[in-house]
């Protein structure tokens, strides 16, 4: 089936570690995202990258790195310098045609530091 | 002035009833407009993309665009207890691959 696939779903993290959220898409999407989403505050922008090699920040990057190495493959490591790392991360990618940019996200990963 | 405002709800409502939801949104350059569904704990789907002013249908649900109000409304017609989720806005001006995104809004439909 093709889709998002985002790993581990669950994941605890000490304060003061580097974790790496993994994200896969077989849709042959161009672009990808990833997201972070807490209560009240909606879906803010972390990382996004329109082609392989390339990224750029989004609204709240600080503390947070990616790469993309491959076309289908594009992870996130949240770093100790997140002050406030616990939260729901979503993946997304998207296909960029005439008619629009649509969006689809991964089941999404939640990280609790303890 | 944020630049996508979407009330928070929470909106209850009987099953069979109409919902109405919305956004506002003050960046003219919009031109593409979606509606997300999330469940508790899910990833968000896409329902429902628009692009520009008018109308779309898809069977319960229908996305209305008013560009010259900058004003999208998601109506859900004889609405189902499976239908109880938080409902995103989404817009961009087309030009670039960022989306911005409504807070959403959270709905219960009661048995």
């Amino acid at each position: 089936d093709g889709g998002i696939t985002q790993s581990p779903k669950y994941l605890f993290r000490k304060e003061g570690q580097n974790v790496t959220l993994s994200c896969e898409q077989n849709l042959n999407h161009d672009a990808m995202y990833w997201y972070r989403q807490d209560p009240g505050q909606g879906l803010r922008l972390i990382y996004y990258s329109q082609i392989v090699n390339d990224f750029q920040k989004g609204d709240i990057a600080e503390g947070y790195s990616v790469s993309r190495e491959k076309k289908e493959s594009f992870p996130l490591t949240v770093t100790s310098a997140q002050k406030n790392p616990t939260a729901f991360y979503l993946c997304a990618s998207s296909i960029f045609r005439s008619s629009g940019n649509t969006i689809y996200f991964g089941e999404g990963s939640w990280l609790t530091v303890v | 002035q944020k630049e996508v405002e979407q009330d928070p709800g929470p909106l209850s409502v009987p099953e069979g009833a109409i919902v109405s939801l919305n956004c506002t949104y003050s960046n003219s350059a919009f031109q593409y407009f979606m509606w997300y569904r999330q469940y508790s704990r899910k990833g968000p789907e896409l329902l429902m993309y628009t692009y520009s002013s008018g109308n779309k249908e898809d069977g319960r649900f229908t996305a209305q665009v008013d560009k010259s109000s900058k004003y999208i409304s998601l109506f859900i017609r004889d609405s189902q207890p499976s239908d109880s989720a938080t409902y995103l806005c989404a817009m961009s001006a087309g030009s670039n691959y960022k989306l911005t995104f409504g807070k959403g809004t959270l709905l219960t439909v009661n048995p």
